[in-house]
């Protein structure tokens, strides 16, 4: 069965610096894989997806990840944190019964300082 | 706008008292999913829909009922709600539901609490 870890409920970090949220999987089959973003109040956005393209997927407002199938990872990054980043981001894999399910990680809460 | 709506966004019940709450979207989407999103444990799907009169469960759907008489409408039940019920609820809609690769739409989200 897919599950997804979210290591960091919370993360704080300064305006301008980098950001790191960390997401691993397991999965018995090739996955595909999501980050969403939650601001506050609203539904779900899509930032960005790995559809086994490519190992490394840009997203919106200026984020990224890279899939590594060897670490099971799919990390989300933005070189300078601003602060309209603050929201909670959530990483999700497909899963495998075929039923178009979202598997989704805990969340974590990204707070940015100024 | 493309969107998916939902109905009504906030929402405070009594135990035992039925309630409804609507999802529609304009996007012609065959699948549409729900969801509860609870502290510390991310969003779980209660029910999808692959396409019309066709719904199936997910991995919460105790206590919940759902229909898919028309493509845009997915409506969730609740015949009696109980407190544990408490959360936040989010429809979903998405192309083709087979396709893991497909993205899926959040609705606003519904903010429920069942006293």
């Amino acid at each position: 069965a897919q599950s997804v870890t979210q290591l960091g409920s919370h993360v704080s970090v300064s305006e301008g610096a980098l950001v790191l949220l960390r997401c691993n999987y397991s999965s018995s089959v090739p996955p595909y894989l999501f980050w969403y973003v939650q601001y506050p109040n609203q539904g779900l956005q899509l930032l960005l997806k790995y559809t086994s393209a490519a190992t490394l997927v840009k997203g919106i407002n200026g984020f990224e990840a890279e899939f590594k199938k060897s670490e099971t990872s799919f990390h989300l990054t933005k070189p300078s944190a601003h602060m309209s980043d603050a929201a909670e981001y959530f990483c999700a894999v497909t899963g495998s019964s075929n039923t178009g399910k979202l598997i989704f990680g805990q969340g974590t809460t990204l707070q940015v300082k100024p | 706008e493309a969107q998916v709506t939902q109905n009504p966004r906030y929402l405070i019940t009594v135990t035992g008292k039925k309630l409804t709450v609507t999802c529609s979207q304009n996007m012609n989407h065959e699948y549409m999913s729900w969801y509860r999103q609870d502290p510390g444990l991310g969003l779980r799907q209660i029910y999808y829909s692959m396409n019309v009169e066709v719904t199936d469960k997910g991995d919460v759907p105790e206590g919940y009922k759902v229909s898919r008489k028309e493509k845009r409408n997915f409506p969730l039940i609740l015949e009696s709600p109980s407190p544990n019920q408490t959360s936040l609820y989010f429809c979903a809609s998405s192309p083709v539901g087979t396709s893991g690769n497909n993205e899926q739409f959040f609705g606003p989200g519904t903010r429920l609490t069942v006293l």
